[in-house]
Parts: structure tokens; C-alpha cells; sequence
């Protein structure tokens, strides 16, 4: 079935660090992949997302790149600031069937920006 | 403004006193979800809802039921709540694309405790 695993935090960088946040996924067919960051006592937003192999998906300076080939669509910033700190969720949508598409998300990774 | 609102935002409650979380979206969406965030297991899905009396059980539906008599609203009902119910409650909505789901918006969430 469909899955997605991503790397498990927490992770605690300097600001203005290189940031990477690995997600691979599983999935049977053409899936569409999302970034979600969760603020403190905040619901999901939408950070960036790809809908098929090669595109990349990129907002407020993260990006990530559909990779069909190793299954994975890390997340990837060049600088945080102490602003970025959250909760990072990686997640796909695929059409099952009869009942249609479904989401599955991986179980967030905590990231804390020191200044 | 388009959103997803959910209440109450914060609930405590005795074990087996029914209860229902209200979820609306003015955004239109065809889907909704039902999702609950744990420490360490990240967002698990509830149920949800293709279209209007659709609705289909996601990975953790027991002790749970939902309905969906009109498009907007997808309501979550706790018939005899028990002290492992207690945790974060997200509802989320998303239009139908072309063979794939758009994203999905989420509502603030909804806290709730069962003593």
C-alpha cells in the first residue's frame, strides 16, 4: 500500500544553516507530494507541492523535487531563520480505486532554529 | 476569506458522555477528512468524505462516526468517548482535480480531553 516515511527529528540547526528534511514515499501509482508545516498551536498549511516525476515545488526559499526514480521528495532550504521553526510533514495523494484519492502523511518531523 | 472551522477549539469531557466536533469549509471542496495528530504517530486519518453522503472509514475509525448531509459541513461524533480518544483533532477539506486531489486545507484543530 501507500506510505510515506520521513526522517525523524527533532532536528535543532543555527540560523541561516542548510536545512534538508528526507521524505521517501511508496506508492502504486502517479501520486501527487506535499509539504505541510504546522506553526505552534496551529493547524497544517500548505508549504510547496509536486504533482508529477522532475517538478519542483518551492515557496518562502524551501524547495523539493518530485524524484521517481529514488521514490523521495526532500525538503530543502538554504538558510532558515529562527521563523522557520515548526513542524514539517511530508505527504501524498493518490486515486485508489472506487473511493478515490487518499492522503497519507508522514509523522512530521520538529524543527527548532537557534539564533 | 475561504477556511475550515472547526468547534470547539477546546474540549474536556468525562468518559461515555457523547460529543460532537463541528467541522465547515465555504471553499466548495468535494473531500473531507477527519484526522488525529499524536505525539510520535503523526496525523492518522479518522474518515472522510468524497461528496455528500459518501463517507469511508480512514485508518483508525473505531469509536468514531461522521456524516455528511450537506456539502459544507462534515461532523465528528464521539458516541461514548473513552481516555484514548483524548488528542488533537484536525478536519480538512480539498477539491477534486484532474485524477489527483489539490491540497488540502485544514481547520485549526480541536483539542480534547476525556477524563
Amino acid at each position: 500500500g501507500n506510505s510515506v516515511t520521513q526522517m525523524e527529528g527533532p532536528v535543532t540547526l543555527s540560523e541561516e544553516a542548510f536545512l534538508t528534511i528526507n521524505c521517501t514515499y511508496t506508492a502504486t501509482g502517479y501520486p501527487s507530494l506535499f509539504w505541510y508545516v504546522q506553526y505552534p498551536g496551529e493547524g497544517l498549511q500548505l508549504l510547496l507541492k509536486a504533482t508529477k516525476a522532475d517538478d519542483k515545488g518551492s515557496n518562502k526559499g524551501f524547495e523539493a523535487t518530485y524524484r521517481k526514480e529514488t521514490t523521495s521528495f526532500h525538503l530543502e532550504k538554504g538558510s532558515v531563520q529562527v521563523s522557520d521553526s515548526a513542524v514539517y510533514f511530508c505527504a501524498l495523494s493518490e486515486v485508489e480505486g472506487r473511493t478515490g484519492n487518499q492522503f497519507y502523511f508522514g509523522t512530521g518531523t520538529s524543527l527548532t532554529v537557534i539564533p | 476569506e475561504a477556511q475550515v472551522t472547526q468547534n470547539p477549539r477546546y474540549l474536556i469531557t468525562v468518559t461515555g458522555k457523547k460529543l460532537t466536533v463541528t467541522c465547515s469549509q465555504n471553499m466548495n471542496h468535494e473531500y473531507m477528512s477527519w484526522y488525529r495528530q499524536d505525539p510520535g504517530l503523526g496525523l492518522r486519518q479518522i474518515y472522510y468524505s468524497m461528496n455528500v453522503e459518501v463517507t469511508d472509514k480512514g485508518d483508525v475509525p473505531e469509536g468514531y462516526k461522521v456524516s455528511r448531509k450537506e456539502k459544507r459541513n462534515f461532523p465528528l461524533i464521539l458516541e461514548s468517548p473513552s481516555p484514548n480518544q483524548t488528542s488533537l483533532y484536525f478536519c480538512a477539506s480539498s477539491l477534486l482535480g484532474r485524477g489527483s486531489f489539490e491540497e488540502q486545507y485544514f481547520g485549526p484543530g480541536t483539542r480534547l480531553t476525556v477524563t
